[in-house]
């Protein structure tokens, strides 16, 4: 199947540093991805939809300012996490779908913490 | 009032057993109904989707969704300790899952 990857798999940061979280569709373009946002034992949260050449729609709720999203390519899609603080300390995870498709390829998550 | 409710589980059974996962939603909208398993620490993956009311069955796993009362399961059969998961229902419309909150199976051998 699809492979998505996400980069870092794992930061640690202070609280009050930016943090950027990478999204790729490795074999195949993306002109949409997802971002999800997971606490323990709870399920996905969908954050935001992040749209190639426009901009991130954005759910209710998700501050657009403080979770920065760039779809710079086909294939990547950013979440910058700014000015972070603990309660941002959460499991983000990304989805692409193919086009035509309904199933979405999750990436392999990030686990951030804010200390 | 969630569109989507998913049985909470945790759900504990020994290796072999049957078992039935179970959601339901109130938006008569969604248009595919999938099935992703998650294991600690990683993101999920796609076990089956579907749909139509019905089943359908991948080798241990079956799907089976019922439109008219809004309600979803999916029944794997002689589980096995790799199957210890959480399973997660996300309902489809228009391109956008909706998820459940998971069930988290155990196996015990």
């Amino acid at each position: 199947g699809a492979v998505v990857s996400q980069h870092p798999s794992r930061v640690i940061c202070k609280s009050g540093t930016s943090v950027k979280i990478e999204c790729r569709s490795l074999d195949f373009q993306a002109t949409t991805m997802f971002w999800y946002r997971q606490f323990p034992k709870q399920s996905l949260m969908l954050m935001a939809t992040s749209n190639e050449g426009s901009k991130a729609t954005y759910e209710q709720g998700v501050e657009k300012d403080k979770f920065l999203i760039n779809h710079a390519s086909l294939t990547l899609s950013t979440l910058t996490v700014t000015s972070a603080h603990p309660e941002d300390s959460s499991f983000y995870i990304c989805s692409a779908p193919i086009a035509g498709e309904y199933e979405q390829y999750f990436g392999p998550g990030t686990r951030l913490t804010v200390t | 009032q969630k569109e989507v409710e998913q049985d909470p589980g945790p759900l504990s059974v020994p290796e072999g057993a049957i078992v039935s996962l179970n959601c339901t939603y109130s938006n008569s909208a969604f248009q595919y109904f999938m099935w992703y398993r998650q294991y600690s620490r990683k993101g999920p993956e796609l076990l089956m989707y579907t749909y139509s009311s019905g089943n359908k069955e991948d080798g241990r796993f079956t799907a089976q969704v019922d439109k008219s009362s809004k309600y979803i399961s999916l029944f794997i059969r002689d589980s096995q300790p790799s199957d210890s998961a959480t399973y997660l229902c996300a309902m489809v419309n228009a391109g956008k899952s909706t998820f459940g909150d998971g069930t988290t199976l155990t196996v015990k051998p």
